[in-house]
């Protein structure tokens, strides 16, 4: 099916370990981007892709790492993963400025 | 600091009335603000998008307005219904951002029978 799915749906790991959430999108879009979301704080947004091999962090990037090779994929690690980053990750993507965000149905990480 | 408001207390309406969110912003410069509904376990839907430089803009029963003097928009959703019940957001896409949005943390509507 054509959009954007997002996995693992839950995820338990523990602290320390190294964790990836994937992301695939099937429409091409330029833009991809990784958000969490926290109870209190919204959604905050951790790394995005204008293209292929063009990445840029955003307000909340430590500790995460993000590649992208193919357009239409966008995973996330989490290098070491901390009891901090327990949170609702999503991924959207977008086809260009002025165009609404898609986002999947989201990855539900606990760090114990 | 930039910051973007939305109302965290719960809205509750009647059924068929119409529902006004508010969102405000402050030291920001919006190219674009756009409007999303969250329902429970789920990601954000995009609903609406307005530019700095329009006033107004419809789509079926919703309504967005956005005022760059007040540095505020609402979103109106008439004749509501028990099934608009959400958690609505607001996002702003500044000026020289890039398509990267700054979301408010939302106002949970509830519509009631």
């Amino acid at each position: 099916d054509a959009g954007i799915t997002q996995s693992p749906r839950y995820k338990i790991t523990e602290t320390g370990r190294q964790v990836t959430l994937m992301c695939h999108q099937t429409w091409s879009h330029s833009y991809m981007f990784w958000y969490r979301q926290d109870l209190g704080h919204g959604l905050r947004l951790i790394y995005y892709s204008a293209a292929a091999d063009i990445t840029d962090k955003g307000e909340v990037s430590d500790g995460y790492v993000v590649s992208r090779s193919k357009t239409e994929n966008f995973p996330l690690t989490l290098e070491s993963a901390t009891r901090s980053q327990t949170s609702v990750y999503f991924c959207a993507s977008s086809e260009d400025r002025g165009y609404g965000y898609t986002f999947g149905s989201g990855t539900r990480l606990t760090v114990v | 600091s930039q910051k973007i408001e939305q109302n965290s207390e719960a809205l509750n309406i009647q059924e068929g009335k119409t529902a006004t969110l508010t969102c405000n912003y402050t030291n920001y410069s919006p190219a674009y603000l756009q409007w999303y509904r969250q329902d429970p376990g789920r990601g954000p839907v995009f609903l609406l998008l307005i530019r700095e430089n329009e006033k107004e803009k419809r789509k079926e029963r919703l309504k967005v307005t956005f005022d760059t003097t007040l540095k505020q928009s609402l979103f109106h959703i008439t004749a509501s219904q028990p099934a608009d019940s959400a958690t609505y957001l607001c996002a702003l896409d500044i000026t020289g951002g890039g398509n990267k949005l700054t979301f408010g943390t939302g106002t949970q509507l509830k519509v009631e029978l």
